[in-house]
């Protein structure tokens, strides 16, 4: 049972263009949702994230929204560049613990 | 660079042998975590240990056992080791015990396993 789930494995954009990362989980006890992004050999670098008490949250060219209706979360980069070319992943905590659990990535291609 | 350390970055082993995995927190962080990533899969949370003590767990096998020692590094020990477990294994730390809002875990850079 995936609680947590990236149904889109890739994603191509135009260097400038937005890109929208879509993320979607089915527990409605999460309370706190991360972005990670990852590099071939390298550990997952946190992004951003957003609590289940805020619908969006902003830092710099990343913002985040959260639905919770819907259990929905998406991650907006503008403008893209090719330095985000790299696997995105979602996760969600929840509980008294920092137990995450991930989606299976977005790999984001970046295309100058 | 997170602050979180792992060694050794590659291990390669047979099957049946046993491996142990390292892993330094940030430095003023509580908490270890451990993760499995097989190919193709996301990451999936194996242990978390809070100041020594087993905090949460996961889908951990019973061939696999984790302790954090006084000093708040944590090793993954890896018995009887199959082809499938090989893996990258993440190793993440947080400030606190997990729970509380804005509480970050940063990951280390892995080991990669391979089991021939």
């Amino acid at each position: 049972d995936q609680q947590v789930k990236q149904n889109s494995p890739s994603l191509s954009v135009q260097e400038g263009r937005i890109s929208i990362l879509n993320c979607d989980y089915t527990n409605s006890m999460f309370d706190y949702f991360l972005w990670y992004k990852k590099y071939p050999a390298e550990g997952p670098t946190f992004l951003i994230s957003i609590s289940s008490i805020k619908d969006k949250n902003e830092d710099g060219r990343f913002t985040v929204f959260l639905n919770k209706s819907a259990k929905h979360l998406s991650l907006h980069i503008v403008p893209s560049q090719p330095g985000d070319s790299a696997v995105y992943f979602c996760a969600a905590r929840g509980g008294n613990t920092g137990k995450l659990i991930f989606g299976q990535g977005t790999t984001l291609q970046v295309k100058p | 660079d997170s602050g979180v350390t792992q060694t050794p970055k590659h291990l390669i082993t047979a099957t049946g042998q046993r491996v142990t995995l390292r892993c330094s927190p940030r430095s003023g962080d509580l908490s270890v975590y451990w993760y499995q990533q097989s190919l193709d899969q996301g990451l999936q949370f194996l242990i978390q240990y809070y100041n020594g003590e087993e905090r949460a767990k996961g889908n951990i096998l019973e061939r696999f056992s984790a302790q954090q020692f006084p000093d708040l590094h944590s090793e993954l020990n890896l018995s009887s080791l199959e082809l499938g477990d090989s893996a990258l294994y993440f190793c993440a730390s947080s400030v606190g015990g997990g729970g509380q809002f804005q509480e970050t875990q940063y990951f280390g850079p892995g080991t990669r396993l391979l089991v021939l």
